[in-house]
């Protein structure tokens, strides 16, 4: 049972550099969505998706962009990296109805420098 | 517009003993769900509980419990017979159909259970 698979676990980036945080799911849940985490503020929404071709910004989404082109894969980019986004980072996802848990994915822990 | 707080930073409690730790929720929103998630040193996050708005008792998961006072608008984790390995980080989380279908989180609380 694979569930949300997130890549890469680490990575350190340049101040200006750009990258891609790659999210996958495999249970075919309509909803997905990234959040970032960072000491005493909790884990905060970035964006999120009803599903492919639909997305939308949460609470902190400056900086960052996000695209769902398929059902299975959220990709989150930075498009150019600032040391304010270092933060470990979730991707989640869920059926969309009320109720129902989201699943995450392992993390990843990004610094910018 | 939705708000999750929990105002304790930092639990502590002995092994056996049962701990409660605090969740208050806003919302304009009559249909909503409550989600307790637990997030042990390694990171990963982990789905206790759940209660649904209109549900009539209060949810429970083995040794996890959830008062659910809705007028005070709480949520409140009980945890019973602590173990050493309940020492983790908590978070309270909610939804709402205003939000679409993620989830608002609190700051969380970290639980230390000594023995």
């Amino acid at each position: 049972n694979a569930g949300v698979t997130q890549t890469p676990k680490f990575q350190v980036l340049k101040t200006g550099q750009s990258m891609t945080l790659q999210c996958a799911q495999d249970m075919n849940h309509e909803y997905m969505s990234w959040y970032r985490q960072d000491p005493g503020m909790g884990l905060r929404l970035i964006h999120y998706s009803v599903g492919a071709g639909i997305t939308d910004q949460g609470e902190v989404p400056n900086g960052y962009n996000v695209s769902r082109s398929t059902t299975e894969d959220f990709p989150l980019r930075l498009l150019s990296a600032a040391p304010s986004q270092t933060s470990v980072y979730f991707c989640a996802s869920s059926s969309g109805q009320l109720g129902a848990e989201a699943f995450f994915g392992q993390g990843t822990r990004l610094t910018v420098v | 517009a939705q708000k999750i707080t929990q105002t304790q930073p930092g639990m502590f409690v002995q092994e056996k003993e049962a701990v409660t730790l605090d969740c208050t929720y806003d919302t304009s929103d009559p249909s909503y769900g409550l989600f307790w998630y637990k997030q042990p040193s390694s990171g990963e996050m982990i789905f206790l509980i759940y209660q649904g708005s209109y549900d009539q008792q209060n949810a429970t998961e083995g040794r996890y419990s959830l008062n659910f006072q809705k007028a005070r608008k709480s949520a409140n984790l009980v945890i019973s017979a602590s173990q050493l390995g309940d020492s983790a980080m908590y978070f309270c989380a909610m939804r709402d159909n205003q939000a679409g279908t993620a989830l608002i989180f609190g700051k969380g609380t970290t639980l230390s259970v000594s023995s």
